[in-house]
């Protein structure tokens, strides 16, 4: 099994519609990550999580909000989608020495 | 902030052939890493490199962090087309080991 679980691996949602997007890990680690990827600017962090208690903004937050439920579970929610969020988002985590572990990503549309 | 450049932002080999992808960073790298994507999916972790002049191979491929710890370049010898995918490179301001920031990435193809 996985190390890191995403889901869904695909969406296809309407403007304005609240959409959360989960992440599970089994690696036993404390840092969690959730970025997005788009055609020409790269991966971006959006928000950064050490422990249950202690969640960070990233380099674009604005738009979203996350939710750390367990040291094993990080989910992404979008309050109101809107079509430039269209974007593949990944999750990740990192134990203290750094190495960052992926998920395989979920390809989000909004219409 | 940090800023990765990588470059080319895509290349085309025949197989069998040698390649190098560099990274140049605007400010001093502390930790360097180097990941691999197939198109889609997820990022597999490659190299890590955090001392400067340090040397890390993994069968075919070796990454090198420069003395002065601004840039990394991860050669592959004798391509393969498993080799294909998108090469990113990423590194963590100051003395941190997290909030990573990525070069946009560069699109390997290797034409058997």
């Amino acid at each position: 099994d996985a190390d890191v679980t995403q889901t869904p691996r695909n969406r296809i949602t309407k403007t304005g519609k609240r959409i959360m997007l989960e992440c599970s890990q089994t690696k036993g680690h404390d840092r969690m990550y959730w970025y997005r990827q788009d055609p020409g600017l790269g991966l971006r962090l959006i928000y950064y999580s050490f422990d249950v208690k202690d969640i960070n903004k990233g380099e674009i937050s604005d738009g979203y909000s996350v939710s750390r439920q367990a040291q094993a579970k990080f989910s992404l929610s979008l309050e109101s989608a809107i079509p430039n969020q269209t974007a593949l988002y990944f999750c990740a985590t990192s134990d203290f020495r750094g190495e960052q572990f992926f998920g395989p990503g979920t390809r989000l549309t909004v219409l | 902030s940090q800023e990765l450049e990588q470059s080319p932002q895509s290349l085309i080999v025949q197989e069998g052939k040698n390649l190098t992808i560099n990274c140049t960073s605007s400010k001093t790298l502390y930790g360097l890493y180097w990941y691999k994507q197939k198109y889609g999916e997820g990022l597999i972790f490659l190299m890590m490199l955090q001392k400067g002049g340090e040397e890390k191979s993994h069968e075919k491929i070796t990454a090198k962090l420069d003395e002065k710890k601004q840039q990394s370049s991860l050669h592959i010898t004798a391509s393969q087309p498993s080799h294909a995918g998108i090469y990113l490179c990423g590194a963590a301001p100051g003395g941190s080991n997290y909030k990573l920031t990525f070069g946009k990435g560069t699109l390997l193809t290797v034409n058997p």
